[in-house]
C-alpha cells in the first residue's frame, strides 16, 4: 500500500498562475482533507470531502477549489495564485463515521511558493 | 468554538531527559484528542489518542491523559532519544472528523 500520495512535491508559481494539486489514497477511505501548514499556525483545514462527489469548506477555503470525482482522488485547485498561498499543503484521508472515523493518514506534503 | 493551545517551542533536551509538552483545548461537546508527530521532510503521523475523559493514550514511550477538568492533554516521555527529534502537534477532533491543530512544538534532542 502506498497510503496517501501527493503530486507534485514542490512547485513555484508566479502570481496569477493556476495549478492543481493531486492527492491519491489506496486505503478505500471515505473522507479526504486538504490542509495548509504555515509557520507558527499549525495546520488549517482548507476543504474536505465525506464521499465521492461531495465537498465542503473548512476553516480557510477562500482562493481554493476542490473536486472529488473518484473516491481515491481529491484535487485542490488554485485558480489565480497569490503570495499569501505560499505554504506547505497536506492531504489526508480517513474512514467515515460508520467506522468510528479512526485516524487521519497524511501525505508527504507539497511545498508551494508563489512569487 | 474549537481551538488548541500548545506550548511554544522550540524545546531542546539532552538524551534521556524527561519531556513534557503542554496542550490545552477549548471545545464544544466532548472532543477526541490526539498527538501527531512530524519528522523532518515527512507528513504527520498519529502518535497517540484519547477519546474520552481520563483515557490515557500511549505509544513508543509517550503518554498523554485526557483531563476534562483542566481541559488538558499534556504529552510526556520519561527518557527522550535523539530519534524523537521532531515537531509535535496536539489536535482535537470535532464535526465530520475535522481536526483542529495546535501550532506545533519543535523538539530537538542532543546526544
Amino acid at each position: 500500500n502506498a497510503g496517501v500520495t501527493q503530486t507534485p512535491k514542490f512547485r513555484v508559481l508566479k502570481t496569477g498562475q493556476s495549478m492543481t494539486l493531486l492527492c491519491a489514497q489506496d486505503m478505500n477511505h471515505e473522507y479526504m482533507y486538504w490542509y495548509r501548514q504555515d509557520p507558527g499556525m499549525g495546520l488549517r483545514l482548507i476543504h474536505y470531502s465525506v464521499g465521492e462527489g461531495t465537498t465542503a469548506k473548512g476553516e480557510v477555503p477562500d482562493g481554493y477549489n476542490v473536486s472529488r470525482l473518484k473516491k481515491q482522488n481529491f484535487l485542490l485547485g488554485l485558480e489565480s495564485a497569490a503570495p499569501s498561498q505560499t505554504s506547505v499543503y497536506f492531504c489526508a484521508s480517513s474512514y467515515g463515521a460508520s467506522k468510528g472515523y479512526n485516524e487521519q493518514f497524511f501525505g508527504p506534503g507539497t511545498r508551494l511558493t508563489v512569487l | 468554538g474549537n481551538s488548541v493551545t500548545q506550548m511554544e517551542g522550540p524545546v531542546t533536551l539532552s538524551e534521556e531527559a524527561f519531556l513534557t509538552i503542554n496542550c490545552t483545548y477549548t471545545a464544544t461537546g466532548y472532543p477526541s484528542l490526539f498527538w501527531y508527530v512530524q519528522y523532518p521532510g515527512e507528513g504527520l503521523q498519529l502518535l497517540l489518542k484519547a477519546t474520552k475523559a481520563d483515557d490515557k493514550g500511549s505509544n513508543k514511550g509517550f503518554e498523554a491523559t485526557y483531563r476534562k477538568e483542566t481541559t488538558s492533554f499534556h504529552l510526556e516521555k520519561g527518557s527522550v532519544q535523539v530519534s524523537d527529534s521532531a515537531v509535535y502537534f496536539c489536535a482535537l477532533r470535532a464535526g465530520a472528523n475535522n481536526l483542529f491543530f495546535g501550532t506545533g512544538t519543535r523538539l530537538t534532542v542532543i546526544p
